[in-house]
């Protein structure tokens, strides 16, 4: 069972280039979510979704763009890069348990992201 | 806004107790807490929901103050392995009691154990 999958690991982009960090969990988790992560500033949560065909805007979703069309892919994608935008980018899911919210997030490995 | 954890950073011997807080300005569902080693993922240690129902580790504990909304978190006889970041993250309360994994996490507690 290998839980939440990040691809890559580490990128390093160009100011103005764009791409895509990879998100896929096999436990048929209904949410999912992406943070990223930055010295002093603990998780900001940049989008999520509850489900297949629905997504949302976390706090900080300038210049991120998301589409769930599977359960189990949930791709991140950077429009057009900012040095601001280097940071450690995690994905997570967690199952839905109905009206009652009592599940942990499941947290991938990260991509560590450095735009110059 | 981010709940505010207390104290930023923390260093003890092994054997020694921890206490971290966390502590919203904003009508708490559930507090959620997790360990972060450096370069890897958060792992989930405990989960405490509004009206007393916890889950989670079984040798760190936890304290959920609803009208204050603010949560502790006990670290007892620190071994080396609880070296990390903590984070307290935390779900509103809404009608449908479900934040869907939308957290908000404090800015992290730095806990470093020594022999």
């Amino acid at each position: 069972n290998a839980g939440v999958t990040q691809t890559p690991k580490f990128q390093v982009l160009k100011t103005g280039q764009s791409m895509t960090l990879q998100c896929a969990q096999d436990m048929n988790h209904e949410y999912m979510s992406w943070y990223r992560q930055d010295p002093g500033m603990g998780l900001r949560l940049i989008h999520y979704s509850v489900g297949a065909g629905i997504t949302d805007q976390g706090e900080v979703p300038n210049g991120y763009n998301v589409s769930r069309s599977t359960t189990e892919d949930f791709p991140l994608r950077l429009l057009s890069a900012a040095p601001s935008q280097t940071s450690v980018y995690f994905c997570a899911s967690t199952p839905s348990r109905g009206r009652k919210d009592n599940s942990p997030l499941h947290f991938g490995n990260g991509t560590r992201l450095t735009v110059t | 806004q981010q709940p505010v954890q207390s104290p930023q950073a923390v260093i003890l011997r092994e054997g020694e107790d921890a206490v971290i807080n966390c502590s919203s300005s904003k009508a708490l569902y559930s507090v959620h807490w997790y360990r972060q080693k450096h370069g890897e993922a958060p792992v989930f240690l405990m989960i405490l929901l509004k009206g007393g129902e916890q889950k989670g580790h079984e040798k760190i504990s936890a304290s959920f103050n609803e009208k204050k909304q603010q949560s502790s978190l006990y670290l007892t006889a620190s071994q080396l392995s609880y070296s990390g970041t903590y984070f307290c993250g935390t779900a509103v309360s809404n009608a449908g009691g479900t934040s869907y994994g939308k957290l908000t996490f404090g800015q992290g507690t730095i806990l470093t154990v020594h022999p």
